[in-house]
């Protein structure tokens, strides 16, 4: 089966910066995904990383290390409206089957 | 209407009733995803639907029956279902079934609330 880990809360200050980490075990790896989702709201897409390193976009980075099963994501300059939960997912093939997994999510406060 | 679309927004059901969950998607995309998400649990998949053909199905018991009559919609048939069937239903949609490699466009969700 396939194993995601995130932390379940995260409290930061407006301003600060903010990393939140992702393990994982699967096999048959094909990207890691990271959603952001306010409550009672639908989850909205971040980024993808299937190569290992790091991808920008603006305030928000995501960092793969794909030997190490392990993604970050770095959010700048917190705002308050960055509070919300923030989604790992792993996608994964094999044997023709076609699958996508969440973590639990990271609930991150961020306070005055 | 723009991006993917979810109705009704709320049910309340009895374990006796039988209803169908809707969902449009309004991006031109070829794939179509049924989710569950329940308190303190991770977004279950529950279907994947690639070019209105069923690709995945995750063990789903057979209460919940999806249909998919064309690339734009997806519907999530209920009947008899349980109170731990409660949850937020979402949606999603992407451009291919790539293997994974899609990303998804999710709707509102359907709150679902089984006595």
């Amino acid at each position: 089966g396939q194993n995601i880990d995130q932390p379940t809360e995260m409290t930061a200050t407006e301003g600060a910066i903010v990393q939140i980490n992702c393990t994982y075990q699967t096999s048959g790896f094909n990207g890691l995904f990271w959603y952001q989702q306010h409550a009672g709201e639908a989850p909205t897409f971040l980024s993808y990383n299937v190569l290992d390193g790091l991808e920008e976009k603006g305030r928000f980075s995501s960092f793969l290390s794909r030997s190490k099963g392990y993604s970050y994501l770095l959010l700048k300059e917190l705002q308050m409206k960055d509070s919300a939960s923030y989604l790992c997912a792993v996608a994964y093939s094999g044997a023709g089957s076609y699958q996508l997994t969440f973590g639990k999510g990271t609930k991150l406060s961020v306070i005055p | 209407e723009t991006g993917v679309t979810q109705t009704p927004r709320h049910l309340v059901m009895g374990m006796t009733n039988k209803k169908s969950l809707k969902c449009e998607q309004h991006l031109g995309h070829n794939a179509m995803y049924w989710y569950k998400q329940s308190a303190k649990k991770p977004l279950e998949l529950m279907f994947v639907y690639s070019l209105e053909e069923r690709v995945e199905n995750n063990s789903v018991p057979s209460r919940f029956s999806p249909e998919c009559p064309n690339s734009s919609h997806l519907f999530l048939h209920l009947h008899t279902l349980q109170p731990e069937d409660s949850a937020l239903y979402l949606c999603a949609s992407s451009q291919d079934d790539a293997r994974g490699q899609e990303t998804q466009y999710f709707g509102p969700g359907t709150r679902l609330l089984v006595l």
